[in-house]
Formats: structure tokens, sequence, C-alpha cells
């Protein structure tokens, strides 16, 4: 088992660019969420999907930020026209169907905006 | 939303000690987890813990959920405990265990040889 994957690790992008974040998630699990983590602060929720649905992106931002769970492939989360305040970490979670399970994080993409 | 609290911000300690570290959370849940995120960035589940007590080696942690609060116990501690502990919490309904989490702004806990 895999656990859960995100690519990539690192990302550098130029101010107004496009930043794409990939998460696949563990063999079994339906539920993926995105976190960012800004320098020195605790995660804070973005979204949360489930195959081909948004479930809750109460803490998406209403502009540049998307997100989608396609029915194949991995979870993607967008940004477009990239600033500075964009550069965190974010990491993506994914959890089992059932009640019982904790989340599994993967080991996070470092975006920084140049 | 809720609110969660977590107590001390910072803990230093020598090798051999052990700690509790503490999280409040403002409202009921259905759904606690305790995380490690190592000096890598990377993030541990330590305990997924509602209610009841639980231990995992050198680590055990309690949920006090009609009162609101949960513990992290670390005994024998060693250098590589060190990092950021979080408390996260969650209010989903149902039997799915879908639901955003909510974490603390964390422990940062430092081990010394």
């Amino acid at each position: 088992n895999a656990g859960v994957m995100q690519n990539p690790r690192h990302l550098v992008r130029r101010r107004g660019q496009e930043a794409r974040l990939r998460c696949s998630p563990m063999k079994g699990h339906s539920h993926v969420y995105w976190y960012r983590q800004l320098p020195e602060e605790g995660l804070k929720f973005m979204v949360y999907l489930q195959k081909e649905n948004i479930i809750d992106e109460s803490g998406m931002p209403k502009e540049r930020f998307s997100a989608e769970f396609p029915k194949e492939g991995p979870s993607i989360l967008r940004i477009q026209q990239v600033v500075r305040g964009d550069s965190a970490a974010y990491f993506c979670a994914s959890s089992p169907y059932r009640q019982g399970g904790g989340y599994t994080f993967g080991s996070g993409t470092r975006l920084t905006v140049v | 939303g809720i609110q969660v609290e977590q107590s001390p911000p910072d803990l230093i300690l020598q090798e051999g000690a052990n700690s509790t570290l503490r999280c409040n959370f403002s409202d009921s849940v259905n759904n606690l987890q305790w995380f490690h995120q190592n000096p890598w960035g990377q993030l541990i589940n330590l305990f997924y813990i509602p209610s009841g007590t639980k231990q995992n080696g050198r680590l055990s942690a309690t949920t006090v959920a009609t009162e609101r609060y949960s513990l992290l116990y670390i005994s024998s501690s060693q250098t590589t405990d060190s990092g950021v502990y979080f408390c996260a919490v969650g209010d989903g309904r149902g039997e799915t265990s879908g639901s955003r989490l909510t974490f603390g702004e964390g422990t940062q806990l430092t081990v010394n040889p």
C-alpha cells in the first residue's frame, strides 16, 4: 500500500502562472481533503472531495483556486495566477468511507512563488 | 466553527523525560486525531481517538468528550519525538468518516540529548 502520493514535492512558479498539485489517495479511501500550511502555522482546511463531487469547499478562496477529484486519476488542486501569498505547503489527506479511520497525509507540495 | 486550543505552545525536554500535551475544543466532536509533524514536514497520524484511551508504545492518548478535552502522553521521550504535535477535531455526522478537521496551532516539542 503506497500511501497518499502527492506530486510534485516542490514547485516553483512565477507570479501570474498556474500551479497544479496532484494527490492520489490511499487504495480503498474514497475521501480526499486538501489543507494549506503557511510557515510557522497550523493546517487550514481548504476542500473535501469524493469521486466526482465537491462535498465541502468552505475553506477555499473564492477566486483563483479550484479542486477536482475525477472518476479516473488523482485529485487536482489548481491555483491560477499565483501570487506571493500563495507560497505555502499544500497537504492532501485521505480517509476511508466508514467511521473509525484516521486521516493519512501525503508528504505535501511546497509551492514557492517568485 | 469549532475552536481548538493546544497547550503548551512550546515544550523543551531532556531525553528520557515524560510529558503531557493538552487539547481543548469548544463543541461536541465525533472525530479527534493527534498528528506528529516531524522536522522534515511529514505528518504522521498518531491516534484516532474521539473518546476513550489508546496506547501505542511510548505514546498514549485519552479523550474525555463530555468535558471537551484530550491529552497526549509521551513517556521516556527520545530525540526523534521532536517536532510539532497537532490535535485536530471534526463534527461530521453519519456513518461515514468524511468531515473537515479543524487543527489546533500545535505544540512544538524539542527533546535534547
